[in-house]
């Protein structure tokens, strides 16, 4: 079956920067997907990624795909204060299914010190 | 959160009562989600719909039944509340497959005593 892992907790300096780790199990994910969550929020998109890419890069944010290890990650650069959340793995359920269903792993808890 | 909306946002209840969550959306989307936030599981999915009246189960429905009469609105129900349903329960729309990005509601926080 379908199953995303995380690891739990990451600390850093500000200034510094972030990277985040996820493996999953289905290889045949088309999408997967970086959402961020705020304190008392619900889940915001951050970025996501199509399959047969291997790296995506959006501003701070780096995604790096390695399909053969079924790993991903997410690099943040010049991390602040304000990165602090949060951050879920996600990949998608694909086709016969079609269904749009997302799983998601158990989330990282970043802290960012001043 | 804009465009989607879930009620109440806060709820204690005791056990073996009956509990209703409310997800209402104004994107017209097609797919709606509930899930379950619980530490050190992430979010689960409990239940979802691709269409009115079209549902179908997650991979945590026991004790959780859905209801989808209008595109707008999705309700999750308890049937009679255990205290392993206390948890942060969210909604999400998308409009479907493909890239099949989804937005969150706000959550709803469910205790049961």
């Amino acid at each position: 079956g379908e199953d995303v892992e995380q690891s739990l907790f990451l600390s850093v300096r500000e200034g510094d920067s972030s990277v985040i780790n996820c493996t999953y199990t289905d290889s045949s994910s088309t999408y997967l997907y970086w959402y961020k969550q705020e304190p008392g929020a619900g889940l915001q998109l951050l970025t996501y990624i199509f399959s047969n890419m291997d790296m995506k890069q959006d501003q701070r944010l780096t995604v790096l795909l390695n399909k053969k290890d079924k790993h991903l990650s997410l690099r943040i650069a010049d991390t602040q204060t304000g990165d602090s959340a949060i951050y879920f793995c996600a990949e998608s359920m694909t086709p016969p299914s079609n269904t749009g269903k997302l799983i998601f792993g158990q989330g990282t808890t970043l802290q960012v010190k001043p | 959160d804009a465009g989607i909306t879930q009620s109440p946002r806060h709820k204690v209840t005791e056990t073996g009562t009956p509990v209703t969550l409310r997800c209402h959306q104004t994107e017209n989307h097609r797919y709606m989600y509930w899930y379950r936030q619980d530490p050190g599981h992430g979010l689960r999915l409990i239940h979802y719909s691709y269409g009115v009246k079209d549902t179908d189960k997650g991979e945590v429905s026991d004790g959780y039944s859905v209801s989808r009469s209008k595109t707008e609105d999705f309700l999750l129900t308890l049937e009679s509340a255990t205290s392993s349903q206390t948890s942060v329960y969210f909604c999400a729309i998308s409009q479907g497959p493909g890239a099949n990005v989804l937005t969150f509601g706000a959550g709803s926080r469910l205790t049961v005593l």
